[in-house]
């Protein structure tokens, strides 16, 4: 599976725009990229999946630029609840047996 | 409502005592998987199951055992636990061949897990 590299930690204002970026230089043909969002002592949570170029949910966007060796998570007006651990993963579909977390970004949002 | 459930929530245990943390899901999942997380190691695959009575070794399969003789249930085994197994543990299950846009797992609450 591709390795990902993102911000270790990002802070943020209530009603603020927060963009993750991660980096996926690696990525194969057929992967995916997967976000998911961990609260404390909870399990993670599938946020959003994209292949290339935008995908909207509602809760989230996910920007894939053409060469996919980069995607950004953007969630828009964030609230204190959106106070989390979000993780970047890459892989192809049917592979969740397998997920491979790493460190995620942890984010901070605050009055 | 579609689910992963775990239990106990929470276990308080002694050195050397056999435990089972039990693990079900309701969506007809043919994955199954167990992590632990730790403060500043993150999430970390023990074993997984791609199916019933197929289980697999993840990242840190040392001192645990899995089953999977059912699709639904991934129990948990400790035969012998030891304090360096104190730690959170989730299991998630998934889809096998995934869905283009949403090839999620899901994950259960997690289990705190305390060998004393």
């Amino acid at each position: 599976l591709a390795k990902t590299t993102q911000p270790i930690s990002m802070d943020s204002y209530e009603g603020q725009e927060v963009n993750i970026t991660c980096s996926h230089n690696n990525i194969a043909t057929n992967d995916y990229i997967t976000w998911y969002q961990q609260f404390p002592s909870q399990g993670p949570r599938f946020i959003i999946q994209g292949y290339k170029t935008k995908v909207t949910n509602e809760v989230a966007s996910l920007f894939i630029p053409a060469d996919r060796k980069s995607s950004t998570l953007s969630l828009p007006r964030v609230s204190l609840s959106d106070t989390a651990v979000y993780y970047c993963l890459v892989g192809p579909l049917g592979s969740g047996y397998a997920l491979n977390f790493g460190k995620g970004t942890s984010l901070l949002v605050t009055p | 409502e579609a689910q992963v459930t775990q239990n106990p929530r929470y276990l308080i245990t002694v050195t050397g005592k056999k435990l089972t943390v039990t693990c079900s899901q309701n969506m007809n999942h043919e994955y199954m998987s167990w992590y632990r997380q730790d403060p500043g190691l993150g999430l970390r695959q023990i074993y997984y199951s791609m199916n019933v009575e197929v289980t697999d070794k993840g990242d840190v399969p040392e001192g645990y055992k899995v089953s999977r003789k059912e699709k639904r249930n991934f129990p948990l085994i400790l035969e012998s636990p030891s304090p360096n197994q104190t730690s959170l543990y989730f299991c998630a299950s998934s889809l096998s061949g995934g869905i283009r846009g949403k090839s999620e797992a899901f994950f259960g609450q997690g289990t705190r897990l305390t060998v004393v």
